[in-house]
């Protein structure tokens, strides 16, 4: 298994500024993921996090607004830019590891922006 | 795009019920995962099916994967308090670098 751990884990942010999420796991992961979800809900994905390459961001999420690095197989950031009201959330980093694609998470950055 | 349905969406009962949540999908899984999670906490995989008619016991709980492998069901036998969260299928596709589907979610409620 894999522990991993968010920073900070809540924030209250004045909008049209840009948090930083940083994300720190045990072990050397392949694959680190970020995601979003709003209290009660299910989890959505923003992008993969590839060590070596740029993010791969899904339908609906985009590099200048989610701008992520991953210098190395432990260690991920995650920035929300330009915050707006809209994207109060949690934000969740997790990393896959095991033969059938199991996947850890960490507890999550709880984010909101005024 | 699979979409991954669980019922009920919400589900409040009493200590020492039991209760069963549904997971559904529109194609076939290649393998299917339920996590718990606890509020200000991350998803906590309880347990990963993978064969047709596959049945898997957690102490209290009990996985089931449908023979056609398109559906999954979480059965909890006597309710605790500690069960309470939010409960989350997913559906992993083989190979390394495919994304897990979450389905829907359903939040648990046990009353003492």
């Amino acid at each position: 298994s894999a522990v991993i751990s968010q920073k900070p884990s809540r924030d209250i942010c004045q909008r049209g500024t840009s948090l930083t999420i940083q994300c720190q796991v045990d072990s050397q992961v392949t694959m680190m993921f970020w995601y979003r979800q709003q209290p009660g809900q299910s989890l959505t994905l923003i992008a993969t996090a590839n060590q070596g390459s740029e993010a791969t961001y899904e339908s609906g999420f985009v590099i200048d607004k989610f701008p992520i690095s991953r210098p190395n197989l432990t260690f991920s950031t995650l920035t929300v830019s330009n915050m707006s009201p809209e994207d109060s959330s949690i934000y969740l980093c997790s990393a896959r590891g095991g033969a059938w694609n199991e996947q850890y998470f960490g507890p999550g950055t709880r984010l909101t922006v005024t | 795009t699979q979409l991954l349905e669980q019922s009920p969406q919400f589900l409040s009962i009493q200590e020492g019920e039991n209760l069963t949540v549904y997971c559904n999908s529109s194609s076939v899984f290649s393998s299917l995962q339920w996590y718990r999670q606890e509020p200000g906490e991350g998803p906590v995989l309880l347990v990963t099916v993978v064969t047709g008619g596959e049945v898997k016991k957690l102490k209290r709980l009990t996985f089931q994967f449908g023979d056609a492998r398109k559906d999954s069901s979480l059965h909890i036998t006597a309710a605790q308090p500690g069960d309470t969260g939010l409960y989350l299928c997913a559906e992993g596709g083989g190979g390394a670098t495919n994304k897990l589907i979450f389905g829907t979610g359903t939040l648990l409620a046990v009353q003492p």
